[in-house]
């Protein structure tokens, strides 16, 4: 159990379009989702955290307006970077939390690589 | 804040050997919890193993355990009979529970570890 997806799990993209990344608990209703970003060698950072049915909460330093997240039902949050510039390359992962679960286990999709070009 | 620091890059041992890897980390809350996450090539991050902080007794979970010293801020994590599928990064993180649900987890810089055959 405890699956999660991620589409597309790699972009390319020309500099100054939006790419949208969708994020999917398969088998569990996801209270909250979390979006981290991870650059090459190096440790995953939090970004934001999505709650069903609220807004965002961006952590310091994260543009809430070039990182928008949309989180409309308890099995999908979309994460849209827009007007991309070369230096959003990056790969962005998603996770997903269940309170109902027992636990607050956070379970991994397996990432999408997104080159901006 | 949260900070998680992991001192060892970079660990290589011999198959079937026991290897363990450090963490500390440092937090204001009481309430919180430490997982170890592994991150194979793939970049699939999969959940090691959890430890809530309120209990005493370690985790286990076959032949991964972890040394939890609370008053240290210490989170080892033992691989025992260490196999060539261990091969991955291991990334130490903490998380708060704030009362409303999950937080996001704060990650070490990871360590590479490397099983020989």
């Amino acid at each position: 159990g405890a699956v999660v997806s991620q589409h597309p799990s790699r972009v390319i993209c020309k500099s100054g379009t939006s790419v949208k990344i969708e994020c999917r608990s398969l088998d569990f209703q996801a209270t909250t989702m979390f979006w981290y970003r991870q650059f090459p060698k190096q440790s995953l950072m939090l970004m934001a955290t999505s709650n069903e049915g609220s807004k965002a909460t961006y952590e310091q330093g994260v543009e809430k307006d070039k990182f928008l997240i949309n989180h409309a039902s308890l099995t999908l949050s979309t994460l849209t970077v827009t007007s991309a510039h070369p230096e959003d390359s990056s790969f962005y992962i998603c996770s997903a939390s269940s309170r109902g679960s027992g636990t607050d286990t956070q379970y991994f999709g397996p990432g999408t690589r997104l080159t901006v070009l | 804040a949260q900070t998680v620091t992991q001192s060892q890059p970079e660990m290589s041992v011999q198959e079937a050997e026991t290897v363990t890897l450090s963490c500390t980390y440092d937090t204001s809350e009481n309430n919180y919890y430490l997982f170890w996450y592994k991150q194979p090539p793939s970049r699939q991050m999969i959940l090691v193993i959890r430890q809530e902080a309120y209990k005493q007794q370690n985790a286990t979970e076959n032949r991964f355990s972890v040394n939890f010293q609370k008053a240290a801020k210490s989170f080892s994590l033992k691989i025992s009979d260490s196999q060539l599928g261990d091969t991955a990064m291991y990334f130490c993180a903490s998380e708060t529970n704030s009362g409303g649900g999950a937080d996001g987890l704060t990650f070490g810089k990871g360590t590479h570890l490397i099983i020989q055959p």
